[in-house]
């Protein structure tokens, strides 16, 4: 079954600073992505970056870069130069076939905080 | 932009009342979801559908159902609501892949 871990359930880090949150996956399936959702206190789920197990490069979106290494089964969120407007849950996701359709399994989350 | 909106952002219900969370996406999306979030466990997958009439049960059915009678709306529901579903439910909708999510809807069961 594929499993998704978050093992930081909170950071706090000083504003600019760049931060790391973990993730590491479990799947047996050859092909599949990996998603960052970011959550800010108004409840909404933010899309920030996605990378496919057969990319060759580590994603990045702005301030975001996915540090992805496939052999220890880790995708680290890195924000670069955090701000204040960073603090919010992140979740990391994976795609996964279920029953012949596509899913997402989820993380428990990591609750990040910028201190000014 | 695509837009899913769900029904209600705040619902208070009594335990044993039936109770309907809707959810609607524009974009045409064969793929629907509903998740609920609770502190500490993240997102757990309660159901989804991959085409009008078809539903799979997620990680967590019990006490849920799901009606999908056109393709832009997913509804879950809960028969008679407990108090160990009062949570945060998402809805979302998806082509293959990310997910677009709604705004959510808190809901309390006293």
């Amino acid at each position: 079954a594929q499993k998704i871990t978050q093992t930081q359930p909170g950071m706090f880090v000083q504003e600019k600073e760049a931060v790391t949150l973990d993730c590491t996956y479990d799947t047996s399936d050859p092909s599949y992505g990996l998603f960052w959702y970011k959550q800010p206190s108004s409840g909404e789920m933010i899309f920030l970056i996605y990378q496919g197990s057969y990319d060759q490069q580590n994603a990045t979106e702005g301030r975001y870069s996915l540090n992805f290494q496939k052999a220890r089964k880790s995708a680290n969120l890195v924000i670069s130069a955090s701000q204040l407007g960073d603090s919010a849950m992140y979740f990391c996701a994976m795609r996964a076939l279920y029953q012949g359709a596509q899913k997402l399994v989820f993380g428990q989350g990591t609750r990040l905080t910028i201190n000014p | 932009d695509v837009k899913v909106t769900q029904s209600s952002r705040y619902l208070v219900k009594r335990t044993g009342e039936k109770v309907f969370l809707e959810c609607v996406q524009d974009m045409d999306h064969e793929n629907m979801f509903w998740y609920r979030q609770d502190p500490g466990l993240g997102l757990r997958l309660i159901y989804f559908s991959y085409d009008v009439k078809m539903k799979e049960k997620g990680d967590i059915p019990e006490g849920y159902s799901v009606s999908r009678e056109k393709k832009e709306r997913f509804s879950l529901i809960l028969e008679s609501a407990s108090t160990n579903q009062t949570s945060m439910y998402l809805c979302a909708s998806s082509p293959s892949g990310e997910l677009f999510f709604g705004e959510g809807s808190r809901l309390t069961v006293l």
